[in-house]
């Protein structure tokens, strides 16, 4: 099916762990974007991408890393996991804007991550 | 940067009745205001959107009206139903901006039949 789609849909791990949430859009949208969501915060940026190979840090970033090797896809990697990360993590993708103008964010369904 | 506030942070209201949400952002360089509805379970999803060289726009039951003067713009959701019971985020962004968007904090809305 076309869209984007996040997985695991939930996970369960350990403080210290290495977990890797995955993000796959099949629009060949340019940009991909990853957000926390935790209560009394809304929806906080973490890293964004504007292109295959091109990153760059959102709001809340520290303790995460990304990567984009193809436009498709756009993992999200906690080294070195910690309580604090708990929370449910959403992946989004739009076209570029550089034409018409900012384009609308579409979001998957989302990652509920909890670390014990 | 941008920022950008959202208010009431819940609503109820019976349905058939209006609803309404209303954002202030702070950067003058905004020139796009999307409006989310986040069932639960489920991903922000875009209901309407509004662009300013535009001052209103409708999609059936719900209107986006946008103020630049103020730098305030609304959600306007009539004859509600059960179903339009969400979290409803308010966003805005300037073309400069790698399309990321500022995002309020989010309003409850509960329609009570």
């Amino acid at each position: 099916d076309a869209g984007i789609t996040q997985s695991p849909r939930y996970k369960i791990t350990e403080t210290g762990r290495q977990v890797t949430l995955m993000c796959h859009q099949t629009w060949s949208h340019s940009y991909m974007f990853w957000y926390r969501q935790d209560l009394g915060h809304g929806l906080r940026l973490i890293y964004y991408s504007a292109a295959a190979d091109i990153t760059d840090k959102g709001e809340v970033p520290d303790g995460y890393v990304v990567s984009r090797s193809k436009t498709e896809n756009f993992p999200l990697t906690l080294e070195s996991a910690t309580r604090s990360q708990t929370s449910v993590y959403f992946c989004a993708s739009s076209e570029s804007g550089w034409a018409s103008g900012n384009q609308p964010q579409h979001f998957g369904d989302g990652t509920r991550l909890s670390i014990l | 940067g941008e920022n950008v506030e959202q208010h009431p942070s819940t609503l109820s209201v019976q349905e058939g009745d209006s609803a309404v949400i209303k954002c202030t952002y702070s950067d003058s360089a905004s020139n796009y205001f999307p409006w989310y509805k986040q069932e639960l379970g489920k991903g922000p999803q875009l209901i309407i959107d509004i662009r300013s060289n535009v001052g209103e726009k409708k999609d059936q039951r719900i209107a986006v009206t946008l103020n630049k003067t103020a730098k305030h713009f609304s959600l306007h959701i009539t004859e509600t139903q059960p179903e339009d019971s969400a979290v409803y985020f308010c966003a805005a962004s300037s073309t400069d901006s790698w399309g990321k968007l500022q995002f309020g904090a989010g309003t409850q809305v509960v329609v009570t039949p």
